[in-house]
């Protein structure tokens, strides 16, 4: 069965905090994504990444950074977490033939206080 | 630049009883769409796919239709459950691109 595992489901940090969501996928996909998810606002892009160590911006990435160091895992990182950035985050892998169907982790909501 | 719009924005249907979702898109050029359903505090599944030449789907209760003239899709679902409640998500896709965009979707509740 094909799997996208995100390291935590919750999270509460402290406003400045340094925050990493860790995502392992084991389908053997080029691609991953990083989405932020808002009541009334869907899913938004931050970064995807097409091969390892490559990155593009999203929609909206600032105050996020990424890295993809090995194929099956991508990671988001908040260097300096504020409270807007309180959300759901999901990521997302997909196979390189494209447009494919995009397989889903459960999520990270994270709360900034 | 791409556009979904989904309506209605939220829906209350009670057990058993039938309902359509709709999608407006903009993508172009189109190559496929998907519904995705999400439960809450869950990530999207796939439900069906739709490429250009279809204009039917069906996947158990839910049906999708699709006119790839008007850039129209519908979900149907039959005899809700109350599993059905969820957050459905259409997604279209423009060829040549793996990045897809997302409607912000329909909040079902399906209420016994």
């Amino acid at each position: 069965d094909v799997k996208v595992t995100q390291s935590s489901r919750y999270l509460v940090k402290r406003t400045g905090e340094k925050v990493f969501l860790e995502c392992v996928q084991d389908m053997d996909h080029e691609n991953m994504f990083w989405y932020r998810q808002d009541p009334g606002l869907g899913l938004r892009l931050i970064y995807f990444s097409y091969d390892v160590k490559m990155k593009e911006k999203g929609d909206i990435p600032e105050g996020y950074s990424v890295s993809r160091e090995k194929k099956e895992r991508f990671s988001l990182i908040l260097e300096s977490a504020s409270t807007n950035q309180t959300s759901m985050y999901l990521c997302a892998s997909s196979p390189p033939t494209g447009p494919g169907e995009l397989f889903f982790g459960e999520g990270s909501r994270l709360t900034v206080l | 630049k791409n556009q979904v719009e989904q309506s209605p924005q939220s829906l209350i249907i009670l057990e058993g009883k039938n309902c359509t979702l709709q999608c407006n898109y903009t993508v172009s050029p189109f190559s496929n769409l998907r519904w995705y359903k999400q439960d809450t505090g869950r990530g999207p599944v796939s439900l069906t796919i739709m490429t250009f030449s279809e204009n039917t789907k069906s996947n158990g209760r839910y049906t999708a239709t699709l006119d790839a003239d008007t850039k129209q899709s519908s979900l149907h679902i039959t005899a809700s459950q109350l599993s059905d409640s969820a957050s459905y998500i259409c997604v279209p896709q423009s060829g040549g691109s793996y990045i897809p965009t997302f409607g912000r979707g329909t909040s079902l509740i399906v209420h016994p």
